[in-house]
């Protein structure tokens, strides 16, 4: 089945910090790449909808400055949270899928980010 | 937009059935997902309705009215490891997907 690889799973660093975290399609091409964001206890929020080749698109909220998104490859996607700080600590998920319609998202294990 | 309706927690016991239902208004409606997420883990995938009617996968059963926007999860013989959180996500016309904000079900020895 389709497999979805996310690394790191776990980042502890100081305020200021810049994380990048990758999410990679296994054995599949993936049109499309998202990226959720998850507090305890909370379901999923999309933060932003990465096309290869294309500039992501990000949900209302989302700062577009803070959160970069590349999607060089049909198989490479990476968030790069830049100047981290506390209230950005979260669990952030990446999911891929193909183009047709009713394709299910698969998921990447997740990256738990911690900010001190 | 998406609104995504489920309720919050639901607890039975072992080898026991039980139904988590989901109500939905969604602009373009493209398809319904089911997904289970133990703590601290990724969702995985567990079905998919499109067409109206009940979709059996083993012991877990889908189905989807489309003309009243409700989805039920039935989970049969209930396991200890079923202990999770249950997701309902709509996708629209564009296949941008909507996710409920889960139904955490709690099985009981």
């Amino acid at each position: 089945g389709a497999v979805v690889s996310q690394h790191p799973s776990w980042v502890i660093c100081k305020s200021g910090t810049s994380v990048k975290i990758e999410c990679r399609s296994l054995d599949f091409q993936a049109t499309t790449m998202f990226w959720y964001r998850q507090f305890p206890k909370q379901s999923l929020m999309l933060m932003a909808t990465s096309n290869e080749g294309s500039k992501a698109t990000y949900e209302q909220g989302v700062e577009k400055d803070k959160f970069l998104i590349n999607h060089a490859s049909l198989t490479l996607s990476t968030l790069t949270v830049t100047s981290a700080h506390p209230e950005d600590s979260s669990f952030y998920i990446c999911s891929a899928k193909t183009g047709p319609q009713g394709q299910p998202q698969h998921f990447g294990d997740g990256t738990r980010l911690s900010i001190l | 937009g998406q609104n995504i309706d489920q309720p919050t927690e639901m607890t039975a016991t072992e080898g026991a059935i039980v139904q988590i239902n989901c109500t939905y208004q969604t602009s373009g409606f493209n398809g319904l997902f089911w997904y289970q997420q133990h703590a601290g883990e990724a969702p995985t995938f567990l079905s998919y309705n499109v067409l109206d009617g009940l979709e059996e996968k083993g012991r877990f059963s889908s189905f989807l009215s489309r003309s009243k926007g409700y989805s039920y999860l039935l989970l049969k013989e209930l396991q200890m490891k079923d202990s999770a959180s249950y997701l309902c996500a709509v996708t629209d016309s564009w296949g941008k997907f909507q996710f409920g904000a889960g139904t955490q079900v709690v099985v009981t020895p």
